[in-house]
């Protein structure tokens, strides 16, 4: 299994750029998550879904939209990118066993904007 | 809603010593507990978790953490450290009925030979 794969693992967007991040798993999983990471920060929800068509937002969704149309695939898509949406993007996925759960983690996009 | 806090940003510890990692949750009822563990360059790995039975959780690599309720508390524990440990831990607390878990800010750990 490769587990959970992100692509790409570095880019450079200028300001009102748009563009997507890719996440896959192959695990089956029912629940994906992004997030973002900042130094001082933590990791920060974005957006997460919890099954294929049903997605949600997190903590900072603004500026970001998701969607799920594939149990696999949970990409995260910046509209209109802006420098404080420079940060390292993290996928995560776990099992939808109906409580918090072990979440497998991607190897994260580090993004800037310029 | 619950929240975690690590009060630690850094940690120093000579290779070879002992090591604590703190973690205070606040939620009202049992939680479920994590810690992950972030080498440099890398996304986060699951060292241990805890949901419910014995408060002494063993994770991999060595660690062990241990619930105290009374003080809201999952410290993060390792009797030697390698130079290998130095990296950032998370601590990440979740809600029954809820997928979520919350996390941390972090403790980085430098190792020192």
């Amino acid at each position: 299994n490769a587990g959970v794969t992100q692509t790409p693992k570095f880019q450079v967007l200028k300001t009102g750029q748009s563009m997507t991040l890719q996440c896959a798993q192959d695990m089956n999983h029912e629940y994906m998550s992004w997030y973002r990471q900042d130094p001082g920060m933590g990791l920060r929800l974005i957006h997460y879904s919890v099954g294929a068509g049903i997605t949600d937002q997190g903590e900072v969704p603004n500026g970001y939209n998701v969607s799920r149309s594939t149990t696999e695939d949970f990409p995260l898509r910046l509209l209109s990118a802006a420098p404080s949406q420079t940060s390292v993007y993290f996928c995560a996925s776990g099992r939808g066993s109906g409580r918090p759960d072990t979440q497998y983690f991607g190897p994260g996009t580090r993004l800037t904007v310029l | 809603a619950q929240s975690v806090t690590q009060p630690d940003i850094h940690i120093t510890v000579s290779e070879g010593a002992s090591l604590e990692l703190r973690c205070n949750y606040s939620y009202g009822a049992t939680p479920y507990l994590f810690w992950y563990v972030q080498s440099p360059g890398q996304g986060l790995q699951l060292l241990l978790k805890y949901f419910s039975g014995d408060t002494l959780v063993q994770g991999i690599k060595g660690f062990e953490a241990e619930f105290k309720r009374s003080q809201s508390s999952f410290n993060l524990r390792k009797p030697s450290v390698h130079w290998s440990d130095a990296a950032e831990y998370f601590c990440a607390v979740g809600a029954r009925g809820s997928y979520i878990p919350t996390f941390g800010r972090g403790t980085s750990l430098i190792v020192h030979p």
